[in-house]
């Protein structure tokens, strides 16, 4: 069955330093998202892609973050001066279509450590 | 904000069938209810979804009243596996808002 897939599954990164976190979505999906789970907490949503921009995002998502589709598979997730409060499980999923009908499928997460 | 309310935690025997409410009293008319689980700290596992009908597949069934302000999960022989967070979500717009979820303990 076509997964999602996220590499590398741990990072660790000293505060300020720039990380970049992969994934691979599945193959025929056109939408793309990204989440955060911080350690004992909710999982949160952050930004939704589609079409090579973004669609939605929230407030956590501020100008450390930018995602980027560079080519036809990968989806990448970018903060540009990390913090220690980004330290967290970052999920990366992706559905098929717009549709309220339509399923996202998250893949198995890169935990950041940020130290 | 998630728009769902779920117990905190429940058990179920191994083998036995666990059934998981969820409470949804202001979803609208066009809003779907949908299931994940959340197993140790991996990814969000889909496990089913609806609008009004019952649903079922391989994994469980999904029952929704009538005036869809409740459903519950049907996981019909419980395994230890199945041992995890069971987040209920309704689905606004493009996103999901997890809630806090059902910690459900599989008990041999």
């Amino acid at each position: 069955e076509p997964e999602v897939t996220q590499t590398p599954s741990h990072q660790v990164t000293q505060m300020g330093q720039e990380v970049i976190l992969r994934c691979v979505p599945i193959s025929n999906h056109l939408y793309f998202y990204w989440y955060r789970q911080i350690l004992g907490q909710k999982v949160e949503f952050l930004v939704s892609f589609y079409n090579n921009e973004i669609s939605e995002k929230s407030e956590i998502f501020d100008d450390q973050f930018s995602v980027e589709r560079p080519d036809g598979s990968n989806f990448t997730l970018k903060i540009r001066s990390t913090k220690l409060e980004d330290s967290a499980m970052y999920f990366c999923a992706s559905s098929a279509i717009r549709d309220p009908n339509s399923p996202l499928h998250f893949g198995n997460g890169t935990r950041l450590t940020v130290t | 904000d998630a728009k769902t309310t779920q117990p905190p935690s429940m058990d179920c025997a191994e083998g036995r069938a666990a059934n998981l409410p969820c409470n949804h009293s202001t979803i609208s008319g066009n809003e779907y209810v949908y299931w994940y689980r959340q197993i140790h700290s991996q990814g969000p596992q889909y496990i089913i979804h609806g609008l009004k009908n019952n649903e079922t597949n391989e994994m469980a069934s999904l029952i929704i009243t009538e005036d869809r302000k409740s459903s519950t999960l049907i996981l019909p022989h419980a395994t230890l596996r199945d041992t995890a967070v069971y987040y209920c979500i309704v689905r606004t717009g493009n996103q999901f808002y997890f809630g806090t979820g059902t910690s459900l303990t599989v008990i041999p």
